[in-house]
């Protein structure tokens, strides 16, 4: 069972444009949700994370939303660049249980010149 | 500083083989955990290590296993090979209590099993 759902499984964006990515979760303890980024055979790096006492970060082009009461987060990448190509998973996790992280199924993103 | 160190990067093994994976982790990392990779699937947890212990482990058949040395590098195993092992797998280290702020994967192994 998939803990944590991830839409759409892939997007096409012109360059410039906003790229959103959905998650939704059903388990009440996560309480920490990071984004990963991954290129072609590379494993996947940290992008950005949130906690549940904020409704929204952002660190340059990428936003996280998250929505607490819908159990529902978000990436945005916004001014979409040909260099964003990449798959893109949302994850969950407990913050006091180790390092145990429940991921998305991932979204592939292409961004065109 | 060096990255989370993965061998083989790619392996391609037989049904009823078994294989053994190799990790090591970034210097001063002591939690090591493991993922499995596949498309429609995205990353299956599988089992973290933290000082040579387990201490969590995810939803796979007992032919998987691993263990983790006192130079905190870890290996996985995985006994009588079936087509549906064929993944990508991963391993991440981190300090402990880091969280994903200090969880840092590896290139991975691209497993076939033929």
């Amino acid at each position: 069972q998939q803990q944590v759902k991830q839409s759409p499984q892939s997007l096409i964006v012109q360059k410039g444009g906003i790229s959103i990515i959905n998650c939704a979760y059903e388990n009440t303890a996560f309480d920490y949700f990071p984004w990963y980024q991954q290129f072609p055979g590379k494993g996947p790096a940290l992008l950005i994370a949130i906690r549940p006492d904020v409704s929204e970060k952002k660190e340059g082009r990428f936003t996280i939303s998250f929505n607490k009461s819908a159990k529902q987060f978000s990436l945005h990448i916004m001014d979409s660049q040909p260099g964003d190509s990449a798959t893109y998973f949302c994850a969950a996790s407990p913050w006091n249980t180790g390092n145990q992280f429940y991921f998305g199924t991932g979204t592939s993103l292409t961004v065109i010149p | 500083k060096a990255g989370v160190t993965q061998t083989p990067r790619y392996l391609i093994k037989t049904r009823g083989q078994q294989v053994t994976l190799s990790c090591s982790p970034i210097s001063g990392h002591r939690s090591v955990s493991w993922y499995q990779q596949t498309p429609g699937q995205g990353l299956q947890f599988l089992f973290e290590y933290f000082s040579e212990t387990q201490r969590n482990k995810g939803n796979f058949p007992g032919r998987f296993s691993g263990r983790q040395f006192s130079n905190s590098r870890s290996e996985m195993n995985v006994s009588t090979l079936e087509l549906g092992d064929s993944a990508l797998y991963l391993c991440a280290s981190s300090l402990p209590g880091a969280g994903a702020l200090g969880y840092t994967f590896g290139s991975g192994t691209r497993l076939t099993v033929v």
